[in-house]
């Protein structure tokens, strides 16, 4: 069955620390991949998506994530995470096909300490 | 421009009773998707809705049910209401059939709880 796993429930960083957020999917031929983020009482946003080219994506707010293939993971990065970072952090794919919709993963909790 | 909305943002219900929740998508948006979304995990498929026509459906019993206007917005309808409805009830809009090199956007979501 086609899966998302986030390998991190919570993390929890002093700003200013790196960040990487770990995402596998299960193999599904081409897929299309996305980074959502919640912050704390508001809806989910995009972050970034891949859809083909270059694997290495940056999103909004100095995010990026890096579409590994022969691993099946496209794993989101920060080099310096600020309080205002602190939300929970959604992967999704959509696996193609005839239906459009989108397999997420059950997110990672991010918790920036100031 | 005005984003996806979704209402009511949240709604009370007890077992056994129905409840309709709705969604406009994004102008110009096409597809319209429902997800539901578990305190603890990610968003789960459960419709998604293209030119007034479904395109795709989750693992869902029959007592959910959706249609989509012909001004795109969309309608999701559960019956017979278990404790376990209770979730963020999303939708997400996209221009066309969210498949390949389209994004899906979403609401703030309708948050329901079954009594």
């Amino acid at each position: 069955a086609q899966s998302v796993s986030q390998h991190n429930h919570h993390v929890i960083l002093s700003e200013a620390a790196s960040l990487e957020l770990g995402c596998n999917y299960s193999y599904g031929g081409t897929v299309n991949l996305f980074w959502y983020v919640q912050y704390p009482g508001q809806h989910l946003q995009l972050l970034l998506k891949y859809f083909s080219g270059d694997p290495l994506v940056k999103g909004i707010k100095g995010f990026e994530a890096e579409f590994i293939k022969s691993k099946f993971s496209f794993n989101l990065r920060k080099p310096s995470v600020q309080w205002s970072d602190t939300a929970e952090y959604f992967c999704a794919v959509n696996y193609g096909g005839s239906q459009g919709n989108l397999i997420f993963g059950k997110g990672t909790k991010l918790s920036v300490k100031p | 421009d005005a984003g996806v909305t979704q209402s009511p943002t949240h709604l009370i219900k007890t077992r056994g009773q129905q409840v309709t929740l709705r969604c406009s998508p994004i102008s110009g948006h096409k597809s319209v998707s429902w997800y539901q979304q578990v305190l603890g995990q990610g968003p789960q498929f459960i419709f998604q809705y293209y030119e007034k026509e479904e395109r795709g459906r989750g693992n869902f019993p029959d007592r959910f049910s959706a249609r989509q206007f012909p001004n795109y917005s969309s309608e999701l309808n559960v019956n017979a209401l278990l404790l376990g409805d209770s979730a963020l009830y999303l939708c997400a809009s996209s221009l066309k059939l969210a498949g390949f090199t389209d994004t899906q956007y979403f609401g703030p979501g309708t948050r329901l709880t079954v009594l």
